[in-house]
């Protein structure tokens, strides 16, 4: 019964060649947040649905992309991956936006 | 965004001692939150405080607010393998979470 789906778990693309990660929820909540978590760090936020509000972080490379066709789904798109991008993506579902967060497994994510 | 920063960076204990992360801010904090990490896993949500002071007990685990909303704790008493994970600390600022670099727990059984 999870609520948080990502597909998949382990994903693996070749230098410059564009990949999707995909989320789904079954929570109906409202926010969808994408997340980079490198190796024995703290995850660090990419971007944010609020419904259909898009927002993304200053610091986020152009590189990635998202998109939410629905409440349910989450995609998040990285046009030319680099030998830097390899890391676990998480995305997270909550409620609201001051409300906890519910993670996926998360996607590993290596580059070739 | 808001940074809060996170110590220790690592514990390593025996089994049945006790655990403390801090988390501590210059500025004063709306709210914190709590997640945990398990190796391999996804973060899970423990906690959230939010008044000046508070403190909420979820069996060995109890988690503090500062008075000021500067600083936050989370302590578990003896410690068992299972707690064994990262402890992140969280802060809300604006619309998003802005994480502490977490503390790693080991337990020796």
């Amino acid at each position: 019964d999870a609520m948080v789906i990502q597909n998949p778990r382990y994903q693996v693309t070749q230098f410059g060649k564009p990949v999707t990660l995909s989320c789904s929820q079954t929570l109906n909540h409202n926010v969808m947040y994408w997340y980079q978590q490198k190796s024995s760090q703290a995850p660090k936020l990419l971007f944010h649905y609020y419904d259909k509000d898009f927002n993304n972080e200053a610091d986020t490379p152009d590189n990635f992309q998202s998109r939410r066709p629905n409440t349910s789904f989450c995609f998040l798109d990285i046009r030319s991956p680099g030998l830097g991008d390899a890391a676990m993506y998480l995305c997270a579902t909550s409620r609201g936006s001051n409300q906890p967060q519910h993670f996926g497994d998360g996607t590993r994510l290596s580059i070739l | 965004g808001q940074q809060v920063m996170q110590i220790p960076q690592y514990q390593h204990v025996q089994e049945g001692e006790d655990f403390t992360t801090y988390c501590n801010s210059s500025t004063t904090l709306s709210n914190i939150q709590w997640y945990k990490q398990r190796p391999g896993g996804h973060p899970v949500f423990l906690i959230q405080l939010v008044k000046s002071g508070e403190v909420k007990k979820q069996k060995r685990l109890t988690f503090q607010f500062g008075e000021a909303k500067k600083n936050s704790s989370l302590h578990i008493t003896a410690t068992q393998t299972t707690d064994v994970g990262t402890y992140f600390c969280a802060n809300l600022y604006g619309n998003k979470l802005v994480f502490g670099a977490g503390t790693i727990l080991r337990v020796k059984s």
